[in-house]
């Protein structure tokens, strides 16, 4: 099993509407957790880092679920700047091990 | 402003030839790395170092090489052991503990002609 899993879509939506992207994870003990947007052809940037609460950001909305192991992204009223790839990013135990990204999730935000 | 600065932006090599690409940091970041990302591929670790004059080797470290002689710069030699070089090369630097995640710079593309 891969430590981090990612549906690669693409996911095609219309501007406005509601996406969720899931990811799950294979370390139980895994410590951090972080949603990336990368660009075609450019370098991820964060989007936001995941608490274990849930914690939202405009119209993005992180959550983790330790006991399944899985993390999820939702962007509601989509618009068209939000066409990119989406990586799930984890670090497993111990604290200082380097960041594993998952493959990404393509969406392409349709007007 | 503090960042993460990568050289070249674009590099040709020739097929046998050793090259060496530049990261530099100002955010007084302890921990840098380095990654390699192909087409419709995800991010593979192939160094990284999380103090000066030590360094640890990635899930994808044959035919590279690297140095860390100073905190604010961690280059990265690809070497002509390395079968397939041409990728994206993405640099990144965090806190020793990363807890806020990694910054990036703007990646080297490079392509073996």
């Amino acid at each position: 099993r891969k430590e981090v899993e990612q549906d690669p879509g693409p996911f095609n939506v219309p501007e406005g509407a509601t996406v969720a992207f899931n990811c799950t994870y294979s370390n139980s003990a895994s410590q951090s957790f972080f949603w990336y947007r990368q660009d075609c052809r450019k370098e991820p940037k964060l989007l936001m880092s995941v608490y274990s609460s849930g914690n939202e950001d405009g119209r993005f909305t992180a959550q983790l679920n330790r006991a399944s192991q899985y993390i999820s992204l939702l962007i509601r009223d989509s618009k068209l700047s939000d066409s990119a790839t989406y990586l799930c990013v984890v670090r497993s135990p111990p604290g200082n091990t380097p960041l594993v990204f998952g493959k990404g999730t393509r969406l392409s935000v349709i007007a | 402003d503090g960042g993460i600065t990568q050289s070249p932006k674009y590099l040709f090599r020739k097929e046998g030839q050793n090259v060496t690409l530049s990261c530099e940091q100002n955010l007084n970041h302890d921990a840098m790395y380095w990654y390699r990302q192909d087409p419709g591929q995800g991010l593979r670790l192939i160094y990284y170092s999380q103090i000066v004059n030590d360094f640890q080797k990635g899930d994808i470290a044959e035919g590279y090489s690297v140095s860390r002689e100073k905190k604010e710069s961690f280059p990265l030699t690809v070497t002509s052991a390395q079968k397939n070089p041409t990728a994206f090369y993405l640099c990144a630097s965090s806190f020793r503990q990363g807890l806020d995640g990694y910054t990036f710079g703007s990646g080297t593309r490079l392509t073996v002609v």
